[in-house]
């Protein structure tokens, strides 16, 4: 199974910040990237699939880069409303997997 | 609008056979190039994706529960369900169903249905 490993597993930020979340493929995936943003108590939303495409009506804030095994995603003004936990998912081979989540919380 | 809303037991008993069911609105279960899929979030750990299905019956299967689990579709109800036969503690987790594109992310999820099991 290819292993996903984000980084940094939580982390403390204020409003108006420049925040990226790093995720590693233990093989190379291509660009086989995705990632969601997740609320307690609501349904987990995608915020960008094949690494760098945003997915529709997601604010351009929220930026993705990487291909191979390193991937970054970018948010670069925090909202409050963008505090959640975002992780990422490798749609490249069966088992699709996922990283552990990275928390982000209000500094 | 698609959206998805799990159903199922809320506790079931080991070595039990657990059984879920997503019903989805705003889409229907046989729009070409989508598949339906479960994903699965045990207390305090990462995402684990189950299977996925097509209408036209095409399955995929996470090889280490593959043994254990069915995942099936009605059309009739516009609805996809999950069997997980011989459950254990391990089981227990937050069960979300979520429709899946031909480049195999989630691109609508539901808020998930808690499963607990218990001896």
């Amino acid at each position: 199974d290819i292993q996903m490993t984000q980084s940094p597993s939580s982390l403390s930020a204020s409003v108006g910040d420049r925040v990226s979340i790093s995720c590693r493929a233990s093989q190379s995936i291509g660009t086989y990237l995705n990632w969601y943003q997740h609320k307690p108590g609501r349904a987990p939303k995608l915020l960008i699939f094949a690494a760098s495409t945003l997915q529709s009506g997601v604010p351009a804030r929220f930026t993705g880069s990487g291909s191979g095994t390193d991937f970054t995603l970018t948010i670069s003004s925090l909202q409050p409303e963008d505090f959640a936990t975002y992780f990422c998912q490798q749609s490249h081979m069966i088992p699709y997997t996922f990283g552990q989540g990275t928390k982000l919380e209000i500094k | 609008q698609v959206q998805l809303q799990e159903s199922g037991p809320g506790l079931a008993k080991s070595s039990e056979t657990l059984s879920l069911t997503c019903s989805v609105s705003g889409a229907s279960v046989t729009t070409r190039n989508y598949f339906w899929g479960w994903i699965r979030q045990p207390p305090g750990r990462g995402l684990e994706w189950i299977a996925n299905i097509y209408y036209g019956g095409t399955t995929q299967y996470n090889p280490s529960l593959k043994s254990r689990v069915t995942i099936s579709m009605d059309t009739s109800k516009n609805q996809f369900s999950l069997i997980l036969s011989s459950v254990t503690a391990a089981d227990t987790a937050l069960y979300y169903c979520a429709r899946v594109t031909s480049a195999w992310y989630f691109d609508y999820w539901g808020q998930g249905a808690l499963v607990t099991v218990s001896s």
